[in-house]
This record gives structure tokens, sequence and C-alpha cells, in this order.
């Protein structure tokens, strides 16, 4: 089965950095994408790599090697208005997009 | 109005009632989708339209239709619905056809609650 994984939660400081995981196991890969979640809001778009490697755009930036499926978010600089929940999903080999459940990133003062 | 928008954005509707949950894209987009999001889950596709021609229904029960007049229009019509039917409904519209590497924009979302 195709199964998208990262943590439920994550905790971390204002001002601060932190790193989202996400691992896949898909039929075909057709990129990846983060999407931020406000509660009560809609996802919108962060990112998108289909290549290996990193892209950088602003504090945020994402990072992808499809050798071993696996992804990564960075937030630098974190601010209040960082706390959302950050969802990952791949595009499989029928262009389907296979979600994460999220991750919930609270930042403390 | 800009993006994609969804009315209402919050629902109680008893199992017995009959509703609709209207989505607009306003992005001249080709592809309309809409999702279901439970707390804690992954999104769920539940139907995907290209054009107004449906061509996604992942399973999804008869007590949710959905209807597509035109490309920027979207509706989810509701029917004996269960109390696990109680989620975020979600709606997307991405520029190409559904089927490609695009990139999807949501809706704010309907919060849906079946007594």
């Amino acid at each position: 089965g195709q199964n998208i994984d990262q943590p439920t939660e994550m905790t971390a400081t204002e001002g601060a950095i932190v790193q989202i995981n996400c691992t896949y196991q898909t039929s075909g890969f057709n990129g990846l994408f983060w999407y931020q979640q406000h509660a009560g809001e809609a996802p919108t778009f962060l990112s998108y790599n289909v290549l290996d490697g990193l892209e950088e755009k602003g504090r945020f930036s994402s990072f992808l090697s499809r050798s071993k499926g696996y992804s990564y978010l960075l937030l630098k600089e974190l601010q209040m208005k960082d706390s959302a929940s950050y969802l990952c999903a791949v595009m499989d080999s029928n262009y389907q997009l296979i979600w994460g459940a999220g991750t919930k990133l609270i930042i403390k003062p | 109005e800009t993006g994609v928008t969804q009315t209402p954005r919050h629902l109680v509707m008893g199992m017995t009632n009959k509703k609709s949950l209207k989505c607009e894209q306003h992005l001249g987009h080709n592809a309309m989708y809409w999702y279901k999001q439970s707390a804690k889950k992954p999104l769920e596709l539940m139907f995907v339209y290209n054009f107004k021609e449906q061509t996604e229904n992942n399973s999804v029960p008869s007590r949710f239709s959905p209807e597509c007049p035109n490309s920027s229009h979207l509706f989810l019509h509701l029917h004996t619905l269960q109390p696990e039917d109680s989620a975020l409904y979600l709606c997307a519209s991405s520029q190409g056809l559904a089927g490609g590497p695009d990139t999807q924009y949501f809706g704010p979302g309907t919060r849906l609650t079946v007594l």
C-alpha cells in the first residue's frame, strides 16, 4: 500500500529552527508537496520538489531525497504565526496526491 | 472574490436532512476536487472533475452526490448522513487537468456536524 509518515506534533521556540520530516512509500513518484494549514483555514501551498536537493523560499526550505523516500521542511526564524499543521503529500504514478496526516507545529514564546 | 470559496463555512444537520455544500473557484482552473478531512487523518479524496466531467469517485457512499455544472462551480449534495460523516469538507482546484503534476489550491472548507 501507499503510505506517508510524518510526526503528529512538534514544539519549537520562537526565533529557533525546526525541521519537519516526511517519509513516503508510494506507487511511483511525480513530486512532493508541502502545505501549511492554520486551524479552521484552507491548506495553502508552500513548496513542490520533484528533483533531489534543497529548495529555499525565504524562511522556508524543502529538501527531497528520492532514493531514500524522504523529505523535510525546514522553518527558520520561527514566528508565532508559524503555528499550524504542515501537510506532506506525494503525487504517485497516476498523478494522485497521497497525503500524510499532518504535523501540528506549536510555537512557544 | 478571489481564490476558492466555499459556503457555508459551518453546517449542522440531522441524519434525515438534505443539504448542499457549494464551492466556487475564481482562478480559471479546469479541475476541481472534493476532499474529506477528519481529525488526525490524511485528507481523503472523494471526487474529481475535469472540465465538468467526473473522473474519480473513490468508493464514496451514495449519500454523497457531487454536481459540477461548469468548471467554476462544484456542489456536494448530502442526504441521510451518519454521525461519522462529521468532518471538514474541502474543495480544491488546479490549473491543468487532474492527472498532471499540478498544484491544488484549496478553499477554507465547510465544517460539517451530523447529529
